[in-house]
């Protein structure tokens, strides 16, 4: 099964700020990541797929890149509503699995 | 637009099994990849397995073989999890997802707590 590394665990930072998130796959996934955004008490949302193309009705300034076993989730400046946990999942071939978590605080 | 709705919530004894159900309505069931996700208190997501309806192939997480079953009915357009030999440890909210390249469609999630 393929393993999925997230970092850094907890990141705190400011609104307007960027944010940078990370996700190491332990072989190569190709470009078939997602990622996802979760709050509390919500099923998680789909916010890229395919490494680096936004799902419908995310905004601009959410933005991935990557492929092969490195994957980076950009969010240009911070919204307070961005405020949550990421999620990256591989869907390379089964079993598909997630990365830990990320959590986006407020500093 | 695709709506998922999912069965209520389960309080169930150690060593028993639970039964989670998912119905998709709007979109065409058998094109789906549905895949069931659970999430600890306070934990993060954790893929158990999915099924494809089209081909009825079906694949677990190996964590999970042998007491978990995922299944597909394409006349009621619902999934199914079977859990089983249930432990506290399984206390978790159960999601299904059904994926269609590029969407993606979750259900609300069944709380399922194991307790004695």
């Amino acid at each position: 099964e393929i393993v999925l590394t997230q970092s850094p665990g907890t990141l705190s930072l400011s609104p307007g700020e960027r944010a940078t998130l990370s996700c190491r796959a332990s072989q190569s996934v190709s470009r078939s990541l997602v990622w996802y955004q979760q709050k509390h008490g919500q099923a998680p949302r789909l916010l890229i797929y395919d490494a680096s193309h936004r799902a419908t009705g995310i905004p601009a300034r959410f933005s991935g890149s990557g492929s092969g076993t490195d994957f980076t989730l950009t969010i240009s400046s911070l919204e307070p509503e961005d405020f949550a946990v990421y999620y990256c999942q591989h869907r390379d071939r089964w079993p598909y699995s997630f990365g830990q978590g990320t959590k986006l605080e407020i500093k | 637009q695709v709506q998922v709705l999912q069965s209520g919530a389960e309080v169930k004894k150690p060593g028993s099994s639970v039964k989670v159900s998912c119905k998709a309505s709007g979109g065409a069931f058998s094109s789906f990849i549905i895949s069931w996700v659970r999430q600890a208190p306070g934990q993060g997501l954790e893929w158990m397995g999915g099924t494809m309806p089209m081909s009825g192939a079906t694949n677990y997480a190996q964590k999970f073989h042998g007491r978990v079953t995922i299944t597909a009915d394409e006349s009621r357009t619902t999934s199914f999890l079977d859990l089983s030999s249930l432990r506290s440890e399984d206390t978790a909210v159960y999601y299904c997802s059904f994926y269609s390249h590029p969407f993606d469609y979750w259900g609300p999630g069944s709380l399922v707590t194991v307790s004695s």
